[in-house]
């Protein structure tokens, strides 16, 4: 079985200082792990995605996510913050199962930047 | 950019009416998928397809039904509308069924009254 911990409900940040989304794992298989993005009344967008290789990904608006095999963890990571940042993000396990691709989503940490 | 638009945007159904919510598709892609999002939740598989006129249970499948009529179009049957179903519903496609991107629409608001 998979699945996906988004421990932080709601984050809650000043503009310009740094952020980190935590995202924790379980997976029987290979993992591939993502980050989608929700703005206010729209669909989920992608930010970035670890299949393998270098364990730190970089993604769209300075975004990036560093993979840890050992800790079982997918944590984002923005150096400074925007207003315009404050959205749900998600973070998504897709991993094999009976011959297709499963995708599990967390439960999405609500980000609010205050000026 | 993929293009996928759903509608209606919100809507407002009774207990024990049908719903229909469409989802339309101009990438050609193959896979397209149905998910419900519930506040402070993620999103969860209701049914998806990877080739038109058929279609495949998801995680929670149950009071509903899907229709893929064609490649670029696919839609979401609540035969007798419930309380329990009032959430927003997601459609989704990529193309293939490896780890390609996801692209979603912006979401149908239903309140099931």
């Amino acid at each position: 079985a998979q699945s996906v911990t988004q421990p932080d409900a709601r984050v809650t940040v000043s503009e310009g200082a740094s952020l980190q989304l935590r995202c924790k794992y379980s997976s029987s298989g290979t993992p591939y792990l993502f980050w989608y993005v929700q703005y206010p009344r729209q669909g989920l967008q992608l930010l970035l995605k670890y299949y393998s290789g270098d364990p730190v990904v970089q993604g769209v608006n300075g975004f990036e996510a560093e993979f840890s095999k050992s800790n079982s963890s997918f944590h984002l990571r923005k150096a400074s913050v925007h207003w315009s940042d404050s959205a749900v993000y998600f973070c998504v396990l897709s991993a094999p199962t009976g011959g297709n691709n499963k995708l599990t989503f967390g439960q999405g940490t609500v980000l609010s930047v205050i000026p | 950019e993929a293009a996928v638009t759903q509608s209606p945007r919100s809507k407002v159904a009774v207990t024990g009416g049908k719903v229909t919510l469409s989802c339309h598709q101009t990438n050609n892609h193959d896979y397209m998928y149905w998910y419900r999002q519930d506040t402070g939740h993620g999103l969860r598989l209701i049914h998806y397809s990877y080739v038109a006129d058929s279609t495949e249970k998801g995680d929670i499948p149950d009071g509903y039904k899907a229709s893929r009529p064609s490649q670029e179009n696919f839609s979401l049957i609540l035969e007798l509308a419930s309380l329990s179903q009032t959430a927003v519903y997601f459609c989704a496609s990529k193309w293939g069924g490896g780890q390609n991107t996801l692209y979603f629409g912006a979401g149908t608001r239903l309140s099931v009254l």
